[in-house]
């Protein structure tokens, strides 16, 4: 069957630090994956997207890595922030159909 | 740009009731998406409309959910009846096309069923 893996336990990390997420899938064949940052009581809100012909994105302090031989993603927070605290979800659209589905996400808790 | 809006933000009913949600999507986006949010989980898409057609609604539990867009901007997801496990986080999203790109999401209306 078909899954998309995120880390359940959250990630504590010091101010400073990077947080590292990883997005692992089975039995997919993304064509592109994008992550998203929800806060408590609200919605998700989109941060990048990479194409699976893309090995790195970056914006700002955040960058997205995407190896399809290993199926997996990773997100990385440099200098995180107490600010980065939150959930980050994956979430990918297959190469058949152009469905958005997204994994159960892993809460973030940068502290000072 | 005003973003997606949705309301109630909160409802408490009983099981067997039921419940309307409502959507207005951000300006000049054709496409808008229902999506459940289980406590922990990841949204799940119900169903997802292109202007005031169903693309895709093969998660959708049709015994009891329905939704319609009629006129092709603002839209609204019923349940009815209501069972426990509806309760959830529903959540509206839209994006200016069809290939899945940017979706924005609106706050969310928060179901509890007792």
């Amino acid at each position: 069957s078909q899954k998309i893996e995120q880390n359940s336990e959250a990630l504590n990390i010091q101010e400073g630090k990077t947080a590292t997420l990883t997005c692992n899938y089975t039995n997919y064949s993304p064509a592109y994956l994008q992550w998203y940052r929800q806060d408590p009581g609200r919605g998700p809100v989109f941060l990048l997207l990479i194409r699976e012909n893309e090995k790195e994105k970056r914006k700002e302090r955040l960058k997205v890595t995407f190896d399809t031989t290993l199926k997996q993603s990773l997100f990385h927070i440099t200098a995180s922030q107490p600010a980065d605290s939150a959930t980050y979800l994956c979430a990918l659209v297959r190469k058949a159909g152009n469905k958005l589905t997204f994994g159960g996400g892993t809460r973030v808790l940068v502290k000072p | 740009e005003a973003g997606v809006a949705q309301s109630p933000r909160y409802k408490i009913i009983e099981k067997r009731q039921s419940v309307a949600f409502w959507c207005n999507p951000i300006s000049g986006h054709a496409t808008l998406y229902w999506y459940q949010q289980i406590l922990g989980q990841g949204p799940k898409l119900l169903i997802q409309f292109q202007n005031n057609g169903v693309v895709d609604d093969s998660q959708l539990p049709k015994d009891r959910f329905s939704a319609e867009r009629l006129k092709g901007v603002d839209s609204t997801l019923k349940i009815q009846p209501a069972k426990l496990e509806d309760s959830a986080v529903y959540l509206c999203a839209s994006s200016f096309g069809q290939l899945q790109e940017t979706q924005y999401f609106g706050p969310g209306t928060r179901l509890l069923v007792l």
